[in-house]
């Protein structure tokens, strides 16, 4: 099975603008969830999904939404960004017998 | 409220030492616990975890842990380093049910010396 992905890996944008970044889960697994990777703050929670859901979220201001679609495909978006956003942004999908989330090589995103 | 704390940001071993990365979470509930690692701009690989059952867990790479419930701690070993090794652990916990949400710890840097 091909393994998770997102798109796009790098992105830069300027303050203020707007984010959409794109995860496809490995086939089958319907749950997916968001982290955010900084190195100040480590690794933290965005939100998971599961079924076109939002199951639990993080600690994370409005600013930040996802969604998942019909396919299980997932995207979150980040609105009027600021510098402290930029980040890796990892998308995992979980295999539900295994209890294992496994995780998509990651968004980095640079605001300037 | 779940967290992991692990012991050093930094670990420099010599190529064919023991490797020993230490973990110690805090749980209300009986805990999922996990390591991962993360080589250069990639994402996360499961090396091993614990659910239920034995409480040595052996993964990949030859690494293993070990649960110990009174010590509420997880540390991950490997009896000789390769150079390989060299990357970030991350030692995570989640609630027994599902995993949906994991709780990471800050992370520790392998390094490895010739």
């Amino acid at each position: 099975k091909a393994g998770v992905t997102q798109t796009p890996r790098y992105l830069i944008k300027t303050r203020g603008q707007q984010v959409t970044l794109s995860c496809s889960p490995i086939s089958g697994h319907r749950s997916v969830s968001w982290y955010q990777q900084t190195p100040g703050q480590g690794l933290q929670f965005l939100f998971e999904y599961f079924s076109e859901t939002q199951r639990n979220k993080g600690n994370f201001p409005g600013r930040f939404s996802g969604r998942q679609f019909s396919n299980s495909r997932s995207e979150m978006n980040v609105s009027t960004l600021e510098l402290g956003d930029s980040a890796l942004y990892l998308c995992a999908s979980r295999d539900r017998d295994l209890n294992e989330q496994f995780f998509g090589p990651g968004t980095r995103l640079t605001v300037l | 409220a779940q967290s992991v704390t692990q012991l050093g940001s930094h670990v420099s071993v010599s190529e064919g030492a023991l490797v020993l990365l230490r973990c110690n979470y805090s749980s209300s509930v009986p805990p999922y616990l996990f390591w991962y690692v993360q080589y250069p701009n990639q994402g996360l690989q499961l090396l091993l975890k614990y659910t239920t059952g034995a409480t040595l867990v052996k993964g990949i790479n030859g690494f293993e842990a070990e649960f110990k419930k009174s010590e509420t701690s997880f540390h991950l070993t490997k009896p000789s380093a390769h150079m390989s090794d060299a990357a970030e652990y991350f030692c995570a916990v989640s609630k027994i049910q599902g995993a949906q949400k994991l709780v990471f710890g800050q992370g520790t840097r392998l390094t490895i010396n010739p």
